[in-house]
């Protein structure tokens, strides 16, 4: 069975402060980890999908990165647009649908 | 592009009745699938299909019935609402393949009274 943890469960940074969400994950087989970010009463939204270890994606402030055993979305000098929860999800060679798990909950203060 | 729609958007249902989740899709997506999200708890998987007249059963499928008659349809039934089943109700769907991103629905917020 898929499994998913994710830390911290909430994190609250100063504007300008870098930090990281960490997602770590035990599956038979990955065939994508996802980052998903959620605004508050919306559907999550896609980020990026990481394939293989040693692989990262970046998107504006965002940079994924993934190893065998976890990823971690780093969040270089946040604005308060970057607040929201971010979750992460995998996909293995046992299932069709991504396991999630609970997420992060990210508060930039200005 | 309409992409992932859900309705209704809030619903409040007294205990024991039923009702229906709509969600469509029309990016022509092989995979759909239903998730509700409680506080704490994340993401938890209902059923799922990989295509038309294809359904199975997610994590918590208890007290919910899918069907999928068509690739763009997947309606989610609630047979006899309990208290338990109040929750945020997300539908998704994606292309198939490795790695492909699912896009939701905006979500549909149930109270069950």
């Amino acid at each position: 069975e898929d499994q998913v943890t994710q830390s911290p469960e909430a994190l609250r940074l100063q504007e300008g402060e870098s930090s990281s969400l960490n997602c770590s994950y035990t599956v038979s087989g990955l065939r994508g980890l996802f980052w998903y970010r959620q605004d508050p009463g919306k559907g999550p939204e896609f980020l990026f999908t990481l394939y293989s270890a040693g692989e990262e994606k970046e998107k504006e402030r965002l940079k994924a990165t993934l190893t065998k055993k976890e990823s971690f979305l780093h969040i270089t000098a946040p604005k308060p647009e970057d607040s929201a929860t971010y979750l992460c999800a995998v996909e293995s060679g046992g299932s069709y649908i991504p396991t999630f798990g609970r997420g992060t909950s990210l508060i930039v203060h200005p | 592009n309409a992409g992932v729609t859900q309705t209704p958007k809030f619903q409040v249902l007294k205990t024991g009745q039923s009702m229906t989740l709509q969600c469509a899709q029309d990016m022509n997506h092989e995979y759909m699938s239903w998730y509700r999200q409680d506080p704490g708890m994340g993401l938890r998987l209902i059923h799922y299909s990989v295509g038309a007249g294809i359904t199975d059963q997610g994590e918590v499928p208890n007290g919910y019935n899918v069907s999928r008659s068509t690739t763009e349809d997947f309606p989610l039934r609630l047979l006899s609402a309990a208290p338990s089943q109040t929750s945020v109700y997300f539908c998704a769907s994606r292309k198939q393949g490795e790695g492909t991103e699912a896009f939701f629905g905006q979500g549909t917020r149930l109270t069950v009274v």
